[in-house]
Parts: structure tokens; C-alpha cells; sequence
């Protein structure tokens, strides 16, 4: 089955720099990246997502990257502020009917002032 | 906007005993799944369930557990005799069917902590 693993675990910033995020996943099958940001106690909220057929994707601050060859995606975060401190978990899906979303083991972002 | 509600938010329960954690998916959404959470660690997939019966399930899903759509409104999921090791957060989510040949986004609900004492 899937496994996506994701680096760094824990990650410090200080305010004002860009944090990137690392993972890869296994099953070359897997056409749909989502990442989520989780704060403490509350649900994972869907922040970006990248398609197997496309390379890049940006949103204001936040852009992901995808090498389907290397079976490598990245979050990159520009111009951190504090409201980005929270946990970022990449995930890998199959786009079939049953879609179960595999997670990262997640990042902790700490963002410094 | 509509979301995925759950309840309880909290539920504390003896080792032993049967649980039930209920959720209300957004109402026009076909496909529903369960997901856990230890504390601390990653989300993983237990269940995904369409048209009345499980679409897929992981390992962690073994037969203590069991899921059920009694009405139109809920999805539940069961826990037949609670371990110290169900200690978690569960969190149901939801998505509507494929559209246009895309899938949707799965939103999820804001989750059940659940206590095994």
C-alpha cells in the first residue's frame, strides 16, 4: 500500500523567512497531493493541493511542487508569519472511488519572532 | 457553508465498554470515511464506506469495530469493546461524488476525542 513519509519533523523559522517542507510517497499510482494544516485540537484544513499532472502550484504565500518521477512533493511557505505555527501534514491519494487520503507523519512549524 | 458535525466532543469511557461516535455528513455528500488520530502522531484512514457499505477498510479496522449508516443524516462508528490503545482523535469526513470526471475534496468533521480509561 501507500506510505508517504515527510521531513523535517519539527521545523523553526524565524518570522519573515521561508519554511519548505519535503515528502515522498511510494505508490506511483497515487495521483492527488493535498496538504493540511492542523492547530491544536481542531480538524486538518485542506491549504493546497497539487494533481499528479501538473509540476507546480502557488497561492499567494503558499506553493507546492510535485516530480512524479521522483515521487517527490514539497510545501514551500513564504514570508512566514506567526499564524503559520501549526502542524502540516502532506498526504497522498488515489482519485478511484474509495480514495482514502495516506498521511505524512506530519511537520510541526514554529515560527519565530 | 455547510460542514461535517460530530459528536460527542469528548467521550471518556472504561476499557471494556462499547462506544458509539457519531457524525453528520454535509447532506448532499455520498462517500464518508473514518479517520484516527493518536496524539501526536499522523492521520490515519480506519474506514470508508458508499451506497451502504464499506468501500475499504485498513488493519487497524479489525472486528471491533463496525460502521453504520442508520438513517440519512448519520454515520456512525462503533467500538465494541474499548482498549487503552483506541485512545484518540476521530475524525469522520465526507466529500460529494465526482463531477465533470474529478474527484471532490473530503471535508472532515472537527473530530471525537476519545478517553479509554
Amino acid at each position: 500500500g501507500e506510505n508517504v513519509e515527510q521531513h523535517p519533523s519539527t521545523l523553526s523559522v524565524q518570522e519573515g523567512d521561508s519554511a519548505v517542507i519535503k515528502c515522498t510517497y511510494s505508490d506511483s499510482a497515487s495521483n492527488y497531493f493535498p496538504w493540511y494544516k492542523q492547530e491544536l485540537g481542531k480538524r486538518p484544513q485542506l491549504i493546497i493541493d497539487i494533481r499528479s499532472n501538473v509540476g507546480e502550484k502557488k497561492d499567494q504565500r503558499i506553493a507546492v511542487t510535485l516530480n512524479k518521477t521522483a515521487k517527490h512533493f514539497s510545501l514551500h511557505i513564504t514570508e512566514t508569519q506567526p499564524e503559520d505555527s501549526a502542524v502540516y501534514f502532506c498526504a497522498a491519494r488515489l482519485m478511484n472511488r474509495d480514495d482514502k487520503i495516506i498521511f505524512g507523519k506530519g511537520t510541526r512549524l514554529h515560527i519565530l519572532p | 457553508e455547510p460542514e461535517v458535525t460530530q459528536t460527542p466532543s469528548h467521550q471518556v469511557t472504561q476499557m471494556g465498554q462499547e462506544v458509539i461516535l457519531r457524525c453528520v455528513p454535509i447532506s448532499n455528500h455520498l462517500y464518508f470515511y473514518w479517520y484516527r488520530q493518536i496524539l501526536g502522531q499522523k492521520v490515519e484512514f480506519l474506514v470508508s464506506f458508499y451506497n451502504n457499505e464499506i468501500s475499504e477498510k485498513s488493519e487497524i479496522f479489525d472486528d471491533q469495530f463496525s460502521v453504520e449508516r442508520p438513517d440519512g443524516s448519520n454515520f456512525t462508528l462503533k467500538i465494541r469493546s474499548t482498549k487503552l490503545e483506541d485512545s484518540a482523535m476521530y475524525f469522520c469526513a465526507s466529500r460529494a461524488g465526482t463531477s465533470g470526471g474529478t474527484y471532490n475534496e473530503q471535508f472532515f468533521g472537527p473530530g471525537t476525542r476519545l478517553t479509554v480509561l
